[in-house]
């Protein structure tokens, strides 16, 4: 069985530039979650998809950041306009409930120049 | 709201010393406790979790880590550490909905295990 499927794994681009990054999740799993790490700082939950519907989506730092999962499948987690401060790695997630093992990617590792 | 506190960005023990890694946690609801660990160049792993059953949780690779409410603590242990444990080390909490489900997790800052020779 695959395992969670970030791509890319990294990522440059100039500030004002947009960047899409993908989440394929472990087939079955439900429940799929941002999380993002900046240099230097905690993880950050960003939101929370139980299949197509956001369940949560507290952590999303502002409106420049949009993540969607069509047909309750993969995710992506569009950043429009980047900021510098957008830059750190962008951890996904899956479980197949709310109370089981969630299965952490690899990350994208995203730089804003 | 929750929070994660991990002692110690960084530390060190000899091959074979015990390992403790330390995590506070404050939560205003009972909640759900994990460890994570992260090699290089991969993604995290969960070791162990502690869901309001047993307060000793085992995990994975020897280690365990043990529920004091009274202490707000979970801190993750192993007997004899091994070269392969040289990784980050993450605690993690998140809280359940009353209405089932549970929110995403709260993590702490992240500990780096190093394993000296």
């Amino acid at each position: 069985e695959a395992g969670v499927t970030q791509f890319p794994s990294h990522s440059v681009i100039e500030k004002g530039q947009t960047v899409t990054l993908r989440c394929d999740p472990i087939s079955g799993h439900d429940n799929l979650y941002w999380y993002r790490r900046v240099m230097g700082k905690e993880i950050k939950f960003l939101l929370h998809f139980v299949k197509e519907s956001k369940q949560d989506e507290s952590g999303m730092p502002n409106n420049r950041f949009l993540a969607e999962r069509t047909g309750g499948t993969y995710s992506t987690l569009k950043v429009q306009p980047a900021e510098l401060e957008d830059s750190g790695v962008y951890f996904c997630a899956s479980s197949r409930g709310w109370n089981t093992e969630a299965f952490f990617g690899q990350g994208t590792r995203l730089t804003v120049v | 709201a929750q929070s994660v506190t991990q002692l110690g960005s960084h530390v060190s023990v000899s091959e074979g010393a015990l390992v403790l890694l330390r995590c506070n946690y404050s939560s205003s609801v009972p909640p759900y406790l994990f460890w994570y660990v992260q090699y290089p160049n991969q993604g995290l792993q969960l070791l162990l979790k502690y869901t309001s059953a047993a307060t000793l949780v085992k995990g994975i690779n020897g280690f365990e880590a043990e529920f004091k409410k009274s202490e707000t603590s979970f801190h993750l242990t192993k007997p004899s550490a091994h070269m392969s444990d040289a990784a980050e080390y993450f605690c993690a909490v998140s809280q359940m909905y009353s209405g089932g489900g549970a929110d995403g997790l709260t993590f702490g800052k992240g500990t780096h295990l190093i394993i000296q020779p």
